[in-house]
């Protein structure tokens, strides 16, 4: 089974403050997502990496930045947190290629005070 | 026009019916196509994935997709109270080599 685990279920930030989402999946996978998820709004692609070291732009990049140093392991960093970055942050991998279904982590609740 | 459609609802349904949950895409060329179940407060779970014109059967769910008519849709046959949750529709484009798009998802209550 594919497991996708998350640094924190809840955390909680002041407004300011660098925080640091990390992910790691143990299947080998080539591809990884950050999202956010907002009542009303949906799931929103922030960043995805395709490959160590690359990364691309998603739907909603401002204000977040990533890095994938190794191929298991994709970090979500705000710079500088912001009340309107409160929301569900849920991390997903992927093999790629022909197997597009994505697994998710079991999400961070951040809430920036 | 969104890229993927879903009726937000919510979809009620008696305990032991039948559920239909309907998605439309906009990509003609979209290849995959795949259906999440969402408890509150909990991240999405992939339930079914789809990849060609019929119907995929696996235990008391079925997915149908229809190409031509750009819909997917999922069955859930004897419905339970834990099937309650929000369902979402998604899709890989065929412009897109590994990323998918979410519809907004459908939410389910049955009721006993």
């Amino acid at each position: 089974d594919v497991k996708v685990t998350q640094s924190s279920r809840y955390l909680v930030k002041r407004t300011g403050e660098k925080v640091f989402l990390e992910c790691v999946q143990d299947m080998d996978h080539e591809n990884m997502f950050w999202y956010r998820q907002d009542p009303g709004l949906g799931l929103r692609l922030i960043y995805f990496s395709y490959d160590v070291k690359m990364k691309e732009k998603g739907d909603i990049p401002e204000g977040y930045s990533v890095s994938r140093e190794k191929k298991e392991r994709f970090s979500l960093i705000l710079e500088s947190a912001s009340t309107n970055q409160t929301s569900m942050y849920l991390c997903a991998s992927t093999r790629g290629g022909s197997y597009n279904e994505q697994f998710f982590g079991p999400g961070t609740r951040l809430t920036v005070l | 026009q969104k890229e993927v459609e879903q009726n937000s609802g919510p979809l009620s349904v008696p305990e032991g019916a039948i559920a239909s949950l309907n998605c439309t895409y906009s990509d003609r060329g979209s290849q995959s196509f795949f259906w999440y179940r969402q408890y509150s407060g909990k991240s999405p779970e992939l339930i079914m994935s789809i990849y060609s014109n019929g119907d995929k059967e696996d235990g008391r769910f079925t997915a149908q997709l229809n190409k031509a008519s750009q819909y997917v849709s999922l069955l859930i046959r004897d419905s339970q109270p834990s099937d309650s949750a929000t369902y979402l529709c998604a899709v890989k484009p065929r412009s897109s080599a590994s990323k998918i798009i979410f519809g907004s998802g459908t939410r389910l209550s049955i009721r006993p």
